[in-house]
């Protein structure tokens, strides 16, 4: 079992609809949670950061994170075309010192006008 | 504006032609990162620095390398590419503090293609 699931996609979905990116991951030690966003050749861009369980908001854009369930999601909304890219997941434990962050595989989001 | 950069964007290379990949960050930050992505797959972690001191990871080749002559900048070597090098290399960035590095900030990647 990988420590980090996600489902590929692709997700279509239609301009302004919300969309939900979800990840699932088996080691209880993660605390720390990131969500990245990667257009096609391009690097990943930071989206959000929490830490712990909770939700967080920026803009149209909404974390959760679930550590009971050892969910993650993020969701989207109103959205656009230009959202249109690879989101990635990515975890880490909390344990002093460094830490090696674990990634998801990556879902395809495809938004059409 | 603070960044990432890496050089070059493209790079193409025969089988077995050693090749340099070059990173460089504006953000002081201590931890420097190389990844390695293929299509469709989780960047993959190489090695990383904090500070000068190197950490590779158990299951990368001997074949890639790492210099960090300051903190600004990082290279990649790639000592004889083959076809399965063929990826794109990432170059991130963190800041390291008492609970640990976690919030990395990438470049825009460096495609190889080996021929």
């Amino acid at each position: 079992q990988k420590e980090v699931e996600q489902d590929p996609g692709p997700l279509s979905v239609p301009e302004g609809a919300i969309v939900s990116l979800n990840c699932t991951y088996s080691n209880s030690a993660f605390q720390y949670f990131m969500w990245y966003r990667q257009y096609s050749r391009k690097g990943p861009e930071l989206l959000m950061y929490t830490y712990s369980s909770g939700n967080k908001e920026d803009g149209r854009f909404t974390a959760q994170v679930d550590k009971s369930s050892k969910y993650i999601s993020l969701f989207i909304r109103d959205s656009q075309p230009s959202d249109s890219a690879t989101y990635l997941c990515a975890m880490s434990a909390d344990s002093g010192g460094y830490q090696k962050v674990t990634f998801g595989i990556g879902t395809k989001l495809q938004v059409i006008p | 504006d603070a960044m990432v950069i890496q050089n070059p964007r493209y790079q193409v290379t025969q089988f077995g032609k050693p090749v340099t990949l070059s990173c460089s960050q504006t953000l002081n930050h201590n931890v420097m990162y190389w990844y390695q992505q293929k299509s469709s797959q989780a960047p993959k972690l190489l090695f990383h620095y904090y500070d000068k001191d190197f950490n590779n990871e158990a299951d990368t080749p001997d074949n890639f390398q790492s210099r960090r002559p300051n903190t600004s900048f990082c290279f990649l070597d790639i000592r004889s590419p083959g076809l399965g090098d063929a990826a794109m290399y990432l170059c991130a960035t963190s800041r390291f503090n008492t609970k640990g590095a976690y919030e990395q900030y990438f470049g825009p990647g460096t495609r190889l293609t080996v021929t």
